[in-house]
């Protein structure tokens, strides 16, 4: 029944670390994107796939690398975890014909 | 580089009451403007979309888009406890399916 779902819900880990989070959506959409909320809740986009192909890649470490499966997963894999990479990273879908995203639940991540 | 503004806030009214929440926009020729509502500790939910200039209703909900003024707002009428949350404008970028969000409005709506 769930429309666009990321896990894990939660990542609580160390500087240094190398994480991923995955993303899934089941509305047939085209487009997916993830986004960075912040501790002022300012919501920014970090990256967008079309069908499996990388069109928005906004000013982002490279230590952020997303990879597109197919056109129903977007996952985000972090290198060498720092502090201010803390965030709430959320997953989006939209179809082609709009820009109408929806949004997964949110993974919030803690790096100590 | 786009900019969405959204400076007031946050906003409180009485049960009952409309609430407005506006934003502007730096882009002139931005074509599609998107309101998300956003309860504490969830993810941003699509509640209205706007396109062309004027008002579009649904529900308790309208959205107003004046592109001479470069400025979109939301009106809420019969403003309920449960629409307290951030409400988050969004303008698109035709070019790549781009949203780029304000910092959004915090409604707090008192029983």
């Amino acid at each position: 029944d769930t429309a666009v779902s990321q896990t894990p819900k939660y990542l609580v880990t160390q500087m240094g670390n190398d994480k991923s989070i995955k993303c899934e959506q089941n509305l047939g959409h085209d487009t997916m994107y993830w986004y960075k909320q912040d501790s002022k809740k300012f919501l920014k986009i970090m990256f967008s796939y079309n069908n499996k192909e990388l069109i928005i890649n906004e000013t982002v470490p490279n230590r952020f690398s997303p990879k597109s499966p197919d056109k129903a997963h977007l996952n985000l894999h972090i290198n060498s975890l720092e502090l201010g990479d803390s965030a709430v990273y959320f997953c989006a879908s939209s179809p082609n014909t709009t820009y109408e995203q929806y949004f997964g639940p949110g993974t919030r991540l803690t790096v100590t | 580089q786009k900019e969405v503004e959204q400076n007031s806030g946050p906003l409180s009214v009485p049960e009952g009451a409309i609430a407005s929440l506006n934003c502007t926009y730096s882009d002139r020729g931005s074509q599609s403007f998107f309101w998300y509502r956003q309860y504490s500790g969830k993810s941003p939910e699509l509640i209205m979309s706007i396109y062309s200039n004027g008002d579009k209703e649904d529900g308790r909900f309208t959205a107003q888009l004046n592109k001479a003024s470069q400025y979109v707002s939301l009106l809420i009428r019969d403003s309920q406890p449960s629409d307290s949350a951030t409400y988050l404008c969004a303008e698109g970028d035709g070019a790549n399916s781009k949203l780029t969000f304000g910092k959004g409005i915090t409604l707090s709506v008192r029983p």
